[in-house]
């Protein structure tokens, strides 16, 4: 089956602790994206990319960090900079960057301990 | 003021009912429209796009008014399982035909037996 797989899907952070998201699609799709969703609020940006070798920071990457050093690959790595990790993080893709919409993974809940 | 704006909600209504969501938008470059449905503690998937001359997918009709720049959801016949939280979704054309998709922060529906 075709898809975005997140892993893993409950993590927990200690203090000073850098934690790493997988995120993988076999869609083929060029376009990748990180969000941030907290209780009762919409998501946010953290960072895309749009083809291999290069991405682009959202609305709120501090703290954070990616690579797309594969297609279908984008790991997220939350460092110990971001003082409040604790979050439902998604990844989504799409084709391209152009109008088509996005689908997502299943998601990865951060907790810290 | 937000890019894209919902009434967060709660809408309460018995099976049966029609409901509609509202949602505006405030950057004219908006190109592209969706719907997504997010159950609780699960990722968003895509309920259907907007198109201009709006479209309908069962119980579902989606409009859009670029001159008012709001879109709206039609839900007829409300089932137990439409219960959830719907999310506007606006695609944003920047630079070099890029596109950002901005997230509404979801109207929450809960239909009553």
């Amino acid at each position: 089956d075709g898809g975005i797989t997140q892993s893993p899907k409950y993590l927990f952070r200690k203090e000073g602790q850098n934690v790493t998201l997988s995120c993988e699609q076999n869609l083929n799709h060029d376009a990748m994206y990180w969000y941030r969703q907290d209780p009762g609020q919409g998501l946010r940006l953290i960072y895309y990319s749009q083809i291999v070798n290069d991405f682009q920071k959202g609305d709120i990457a501090e703290g954070y960090s990616v690579s797309r050093e594969k297609k279908e690959s984008f790991p997220l790595t939350v460092t110990s900079a971001q003082k409040n990790p604790t979050a439902f993080y998604l990844c989504a893709s799409r084709p391209g960057p152009g109008g088509q919409p996005q689908h997502f993974g299943d998601g990865t809940r951060l907790s810290i301990l | 003021r937000k890019e894209v704006e919902q009434d967060p909600g709660p809408f309460n209504v018995p099976e049966g009912a029609t409901v509609a969501f509202n949602c505006t938008y405030s950057n004219s470059a908006s190109q592209s429209f969706f719907w997504y449905r997010q159950d609780c503690r699960k990722e968003p998937k895509l309920l259907m796009s907007v198109y201009s001359s709006g479209n309908e997918d069962g119980r579902f009709t989606a409009q859009l008014n670029r001159a008012s720049q709001y879109i709206s959801l039609l839900i007829r016949d409300s089932k137990l399982s439409d219960s959830a939280t719907y999310l506007c979704v606006v695609n944003i054309y920047g630079s070099s035909n890029t596109g950002k998709l901005i997230f509404g922060q979801g109207t929450t529906l809960q239909v009553k037996p």
